[in-house]
């Protein structure tokens, strides 16, 4: 099992730029989160989806954020148009039903 | 909502020596689960280990113990004959029983970042 992959491993972009940030699940997992890292705020739930249906997208910071599930085992994280605050590490994880979630190795986004 | 605390934002550890990092929860629940996870500087996030509320017994891996308190709401980590290979950011982390969809998300505490002294 090659685990959650996530691409790219860092994104530099300046501002005002679109950044999509992908995310491939675990082979048989049908729950997908994305959390957002910095060193202020720790790890936030950004969103989540269970069966490809977003549960809980509360987290997300505001309408420049979008996340998708075309299909069952990948997903993308888009922001449009990014800003400095939204620098950060973004983590994706999945898992199946109560089983612990596995992160992926997360993106390092800045932008400048 | 639920919140987690952890209170040490940085432990320190002599090489072989024991230390324990320390984790409140706040919940209404009595259905629960509560995670300890490891992430070094690498920062790949990895499951230390997970005990299930309804259970009394502490659960353990290894060199890795928890002293698991429901009634306090406690739930620390102890390390083992620490190496130099556990110095990393150890993350508490809850995640929630109840049945369906909505209950499948972590909510993280704040951290601790651990240095083992050789």
């Amino acid at each position: 099992d090659a685990g959650v992959i996530q691409s790219p491993r860092h994104e530099v972009t300046e501002m005002g730029q679109e950044v999509t940030l992908r995310c491939k699940l675990i082979s048989g997992h049908n729950s997908l989160f994305w959390y957002r890292q910095t060193m202020m705020r720790g790890l936030e739930l950004l969103i989540y989806f269970n069966n490809n249906v977003p549960i809980d997208d509360s987290g997300m910071p505001e309408d420049r954020f979008s996340a998708k599930m075309p299909n069952a085992s990948f997903s993308t994280l888009k922001i449009q148009p990014s800003e400095p605050r939204d620098s950060a590490v973004y983590f994706c994880a999945s898992s199946f039903g109560y089983s612990p979630l596995h992160f992926g190795n997360g993106t390092r986004l800045t932008v400048t | 909502a639920q919140t987690v605390t952890q209170s040490q934002p940085e432990m320190s550890v002599q090489e072989a020596e024991t230390v324990t990092l320390s984790c409140t929860y706040d919940t209404s629940e009595s259905d629960y689960y509560l995670f300890w996870y490891k992430q070094p500087p690498s920062r790949q996030m990895i499951l230390v280990i997970r005990q299930e509320a309804y259970k009394q017994q502490n659960a353990t891996e290894n060199r890795f113990s928890v002293n698991f308190q429901k009634a306090a709401k406690s739930f620390s980590l102890k390390i083992s004959d620490s190496q130099l290979g556990d110095a990393a950011m150890y993350f508490c982390a809850y995640r929630s029983g109840g049945s369906g969809a909505g209950s499948y998300q972590l909510t993280f505490g704040k951290g601790t970042k651990l240095s083992v002294i050789p």
